[in-house]
């Protein structure tokens, strides 16, 4: 099974939103509402942002929302500030044999 | 509030192996809510699931990986750890330790382990 499918970077504006888009397959994003998305700052370990698709953790902000059609999911940053330049990766949980898929990551430059 | 905190020798020669060790604080590995998770990441990629293992001892492994890679829980001194056999230059990377909820989300990990192959 291969990665899941990001753009590499992707860049906006203080106060625009963004999407970062996520494409696995049938066998992972699309057959399961599993799909998570991680933070994550130079240096830094990751930090769970959203889960099974559109959930957030405790204590992150309702600028961070997801969404999911077919075997693509998406997050959406809204309001952008500048704490929110990071690398963003998404995660699916997949049949078969390879349980979990990371896809590349995305680099967000706020401008 | 649990924590995780990774250790283990931040060198390791060639065709030895990896051992990375993660601690479990302000709750227990026992839990039947979790698995334990490794993850890794590679200088400057992004990451790449390793495996995870719940307490009772059940394994799962990244096929790619799962010829060379050990995970066990102590449930007595409240850790999980790593071994990853034969490395080479490609398993140069950050490690990180996981707590993998059932539902196959990542919702705690600790501050990650550098580790660098070389003789």
């Amino acid at each position: 099974q291969s990665a899941l499918t990001q753009p590499a970077s992707v860049s906006g504006s203080p106060g625009q939103s963004i999407t970062i888009s996520c494409t696995g397959t049938s066998s992972d994003v699309g057959s399961y509402d599993l799909v998570s998305w991680y933070q994550q700052h130079p240096g830094k370990a990751p930090r769970l942002i959203l889960y099974e698709v559109s959930k957030r953790p405790s204590g992150v902000s309702n600028r961070f929302s997801g969404s999911k059609s077919g075997n693509t999911a998406s997050l959406t940053i809204s309001r952008l500030q500048a704490e929110d330049e990071a690398d963003y990766t998404c995660c699916s949980y997949a049949s078969g044999d390879t349980l979990v898929l990371f896809g590349g990551g995305t680099k967000l430059t706020v401008l | 509030q649990m924590q995780l905190e990774g250790s283990g020798p931040g060198l390791v020669r060639p065709s030895e192996t990896l051992s990375l060790t993660c601690s479990v604080s302000s709750g227990s590995v026992s839990s039947s809510s979790y698995y334990w998770a490794w993850v890794r990441q590679p200088p400057g990629k992004g990451l790449e699931w390793i495996g995870n293992m719940y307490y009772r001892g059940n394994t799962y492994y990244n096929p790619s990986l799962k010829s060379r890679v050990t995970m066990s829980v102590d449930t007595s001194n409240n850790q999980f750890s790593l071994k990853l056999s034969s490395v080479t230059g490609a398993d140069i990377g950050i490690y990180y330790c996981a707590r993998l909820v059932i539902g196959y989300w990542f919702d705690l990990w600790g501050q990650g382990t550098l580790v660098t192959v070389s003789s």
